[in-house]
């Protein structure tokens, strides 16, 4: 069974505490990439790969990084030097940066910052 | 600045009828542009995709128009069913590489 996914589902942080959330895809993938969605907001991108060993900043990576050492991982840590890191989570893959390489998105991590 | 507006107000429509949902957009010349739906608490899900140089594309219930004079595209979901209640997202994208940018979507609700 094809697919992207997310863990946990929900995480709770205490503030200055780093947190790392998961993405894996089966789909063999060479793309991935992370967004943030805040209420009434529409995604934001902060990080994305194209092949393994290799990323780059989207609009917003400040407080962010991630890694990409397998095709089907790329986790993405929320360090303490984000800001205002409440918010939901996405992790998406495509099979290239091509305008017909259609993004599918795992079900979200949803981060609390307590 | 590159703008993506669609309406924050949640669409309230009666089972049966076509639902519209408008996205706009204003300093962007999107080489193409794409419709998602998203469910409470989930991913969004890519519905439809049309190029700039096409005026209108179908898929089953679905019908996306592009007209970049008026810089615009709608989504006509015919036949609504309450199963349609969702937030529907556009994204556009610029030429060459696919990384869209997503406006903030609107709230459909199908009222049985």
């Amino acid at each position: 069974d094809g697919g992207i996914t997310q863990s946990p589902k929900y995480l709770f942080r205490k503030e200055g505490q780093n947190v790392t959330l998961s993405c894996e895809q089966n789909l063999n993938h060479d793309a991935m990439y992370w967004y943030r969605q805040d209420p009434g907001q529409g995604l934001r991108l902060i990080y994305y790969s194209q092949i393994v060993n290799d990323f780059q900043k989207g609009d917003i990576a400040e407080g962010y990084s991630v890694s990409r050492e397998k095709k089907e991982s790329f986790p993405l840590t929320v360090t303490s030097a984000q800001k205002n890191p409440t918010a939901f989570y996405l992790c998406a893959s495509s099979a290239g940066l091509g305008v017909t390489d259609t993004q599918y998105f795992g079900p979200g991590t949803r981060l609390t910052v307590l | 600045s590159q703008k993506i507006e669609q309406n924050s107000e949640a669409l309230n429509i009666q089972e049966g009828k076509t639902a519209t949902l408008t996205c706009n957009y204003t300093n962007y010349s999107p080489a193409y542009l794409q419709w998602y739906r998203q469910d409470p608490g989930r991913g969004p899900v890519f519905l439809l995709l049309i190029r700039e140089n096409e005026k209108e594309k179908r898929k089953e219930r679905l019908k996306v128009t592009f007209d970049t004079t008026l810089k615009q595209s709608l989504l006509h979901i015919t036949a609504s069913q309450p199963a349609d209640s969702a937030t529907y997202l556009c994204a556009l994208g610029p030429g060459g590489s696919y990384i869209p940018t997503f406006g903030r979507g609107t709230s459909l609700i199908v009222h049985p």
